[in-house]
């Protein structure tokens, strides 16, 4: 089965620091693409991050990057200089290649950034 | 641009009734289109995609069905609802061509069963 496991339910961080949201997930595929999701409290879930998963690069867009170490399956999210309004539920989501375009979700860690 | 309109944004419905959902999205043509529900402290769970008209796959067995009439309309429907059918219901639409297209998500509707 092919599913993506968040370890951490909640998380909190200071304004201006950084922090790591984990991600591990299980497929038997050789070849996906692993996504980062972000849903503030207005519930809409917006996309912050995605990685191929045969590009060894890890990805980085603004203050967002990614740790990505396919041999043990991870996929951990970085945000640095945290912001007020990075408060929000973090989903991390993968897409295996064989099959239909499906997203297969993590249950979500709760990130509370305070001023 | 593309843009996906969901509505309505919130709805409280009585047990038994029906429902209508629906979606739709503008600026591109033959997108995916997906309905997930996100139950409460949960994450979401697929429950039906189209790749085209009339072409609907289910992924759970539920008490819902979807269909998709027009290439940018998709909409989720019951004929009694639940109790259990409460949540947040969430659609989205990737392009049609390559796994690496991420999914656009809707603002989603609020639904609760009295």
């Amino acid at each position: 089965a092919q599913t993506v496991t968040q370890s951490q339910p909640e998380m909190s961080v200071q304004e201006a620091e950084t922090v790591t949201l984990s991600c591990t997930y299980d497929t038997s595929e050789n070849n996906y693409y692993l996504f980062w999701y972000k849903q503030p409290p207005s519930r809409q879930m917006i996309l912050v991050i995605r990685q191929e998963a045969y590009k060894q690069q890890n990805a980085t867009e603004n203050r967002f990057s990614v740790n990505f170490q396919k041999a043990a399956k991870s996929f951990s999210l970085k945000i640095s200089d945290s912001q007020l309004g990075d408060t929000a539920m973090y989903f991390c989501a993968f897409t295996p290649q064989g099959g239909s375009e499906k997203l297969v979700f993590g249950k979500g860690t709760k990130l509370t950034v305070n001023p | 641009s593309q843009t996906i309109h969901q509505w309505p944004a919130t709805l409280v419905q009585p047990v038994g009734s029906p429902l209508s959902l629906e979606c739709t999205v503008e600026g591109t043509s033959n997108p995916n289109l997906y309905w997930y529900r996100q139950a409460a402290g949960r994450g979401l769970q697929l429950l039906f995609y189209s790749v085209g008209i009339g072409q609907i796959s289910s992924e759970v067995p539920q008490n819902l069905s979807a269909s998709r009439p027009q290439d940018r309309q998709f909409i989720l429907s019951s004929k009694k609802l639940l109790l259990s059918d409460s949540g947040f219901y969430l659609c989205a639409w990737s392009l049609g061509s390559g796994r690496n297209q991420p999914q656009h998500f809707g603002d989603g509707t609020r639904l609760s069963i009295l």
